[in-house]
């Protein structure tokens, strides 16, 4: 089965400056690539995803980009702000969307330093 | 328009007792997926329903069961509970035509 490796586990970075997250897959049938950012005691909630077919998508301080030949994918935040401390996590499924289960990489502490 | 619910919010059972946890989709969604989520961890798939039927199921025994009613709402029943079993179980609803999934609060179960 499809096995998402994550990295780092945790990320400290200064209020302002970027910071990166970086995932593998095994499969190379995965066409779905979501990231979530989970706070303290709440739910995952979905912030960006991309389909195999995309090779880079933005939304305002987030974009994600996909390597389909080395199998990997990464979460880029510009302009860190405080809110963005959180654990994100990265994940892979077959079909699009809602269609498949999600196999999800162990996450990555986010902290953001005043 | 409500979000995805889950009930209860905790719950606390003993070793060989059985449990029920319930989901409601987000409106117009037609599809449930269940994962456990270890703490620290991240979320593991247990399986998913449309159609009120099991259509994929990850690494779990059979212990591991569940249900979709006919609004769409759904149901994750544990037999025989173990230790192990103490988790936060996420459901996460969505469309089969792929609309990302949008998970629920979740269900704390801890099992002495």
């Amino acid at each position: 089965g499809e096995n998402v490796e994550q990295h780092p586990s945790t990320l400290s970075v200064q209020e302002g400056d970027s910071a990166v997250i970086k995932c593998t897959y095994s499969d190379s049938a995965s066409n779905y690539f979501p990231w979530y950012k989970q706070e303290l005691g709440k739910r995952p909630q979905l912030i960006i995803d991309i389909r195999s077919n995309v090779g880079e998508k933005k939304d305002q301080r987030i974009a994600v980009t996909l390597n389909k030949t080395a199998k990997h994918f990464s979460l880029h935040i510009t302009e860190t702000q405080p809110e963005d401390s959180a654990v994100y996590f990265c994940a892979a499924s077959l079909a699009g969307g809602g269609a498949d289960g999600l196999t999800f990489g162990k996450g990555t502490h986010l902290i953001i330093q005043p | 328009d409500a979000g995805v619910t889950q009930s209860p919010t905790h719950l606390i059972k003993t070793r060989g007792q059985q449990v029920t946890l319930r989901c409601s989709p987000k409106s117009g969604h037609d599809t449930v997926s269940w994962y456990q989520q270890a703490l620290g961890q991240g979320p593991q798939f247990i399986f998913q329903y449309y159609e009120e039927e099991e259509r994929q199921r990850g690494n779990f025994p059979d212990r591991f069961s569940g249900h979709q009613f006919p609004n769409y709402s759904s149901e994750l029943n544990v037999n025989a509970l173990l230790l192990g079993d103490s988790a936060l179980y996420l459901c996460a609803s969505s469309l089969i035509t792929g609309t990302g999934q949008f998970f629920g609060p979740g269900t704390r179960l801890t099992v002495l």
